[in-house]
């Protein structure tokens, strides 16, 4: 079984300033991980996916992702925050591939202020 | 390229009440997966459909039902609603393949009373 750990609920910013969301993950497997982010009355969006390559993950809009098997952690980071970073984000997992059953964390909400 | 729709957008039921919501993959899509998301939660798996087959299921009860059609679409099928059944429903379709990530809809709002 799988499983993803967001212990922080809400995570609040000034624009220009770097973002760190937390993520840590359980699986019995060798994991697929992803970040999707969720804009108001918007669906899901890929940000990025770990799929066992490179241990760093660039994704869209300047976000990237770092895989650490040590300490079961992929936490997704920003050098520096807009105003429309400000959304829910998800950190996911999947025991078997991108397509499969996909198991969410609870989300982080991204506030930015002016 | 139209990507993932859904249909209705909001939909407003009845305790008890049966309901079906609709979901057309992006194009070259053949596998449609469905998600329920609960106020402040993130989204829980349901069941996914591949060549008109549920080939992997979630911990939701048998009133949760589902049916892919010969051109990739999808229908999600909910009887006897119970007021926790009021949540957002995705549906998410993906290409053939465990790299091909899934591409998701804007979802379907519903609210049983």
């Amino acid at each position: 079984a799988q499983s993803v750990t967001q212990l922080d609920s809400h995570v609040s910013v000034s624009e220009g300033t770097p973002v760190l969301l937390r993520c840590n993950y359980s699986s019995s497997y060798s994991p697929s991980l992803f970040w999707y982010v969720q804009h108001p009355n918007k669906g899901l969006q890929l940000l990025l996916k770990y799929t066992s390559a490179a241990t760093l993950v660039k994704g869209i809009n300047g976000f990237e992702a770092e895989f650490k098997k040590s300490e079961t952690s992929f936490h997704l980071t920003k050098p520096s925050a807009h105003m429309s970073d400000a959304a829910e984000y998800f950190c996911v997992v999947s025991a078997a591939g991108a397509n499969s059953k996909l198991t969410f964390g609870k989300g982080i909400t991204l506030s930015v202020r002016p | 390229d139209a990507g993932v729709t859904q249909s209705p957008t909001h939909l407003i039921k009845t305790r008890g009440q049966q309901v079906t919501l609709r979901c057309s993959p992006k194009s070259g899509h053949d596998t449609v997966s469905w998600y329920q998301q609960a106020l402040g939660q993130g989204p829980q798996f349901i069941f996914q459909y591949y060549e008109e087959e549920e080939r992997q299921r979630g911990n939701f009860p048998d009133r949760f039902s589902g049916h892919q059609f010969p051109n990739y679409s999808s229908e999600l099928n909910v009887n006897a609603l119970l007021l926790g059944d009021s949540a957002l429903y995705l549906c998410a379709s993906s290409a053939t393949g465990p790299t091909s990530p899934l591409h998701f809809g804007n979802g379907t709002r519903l609210t049983v009373t």
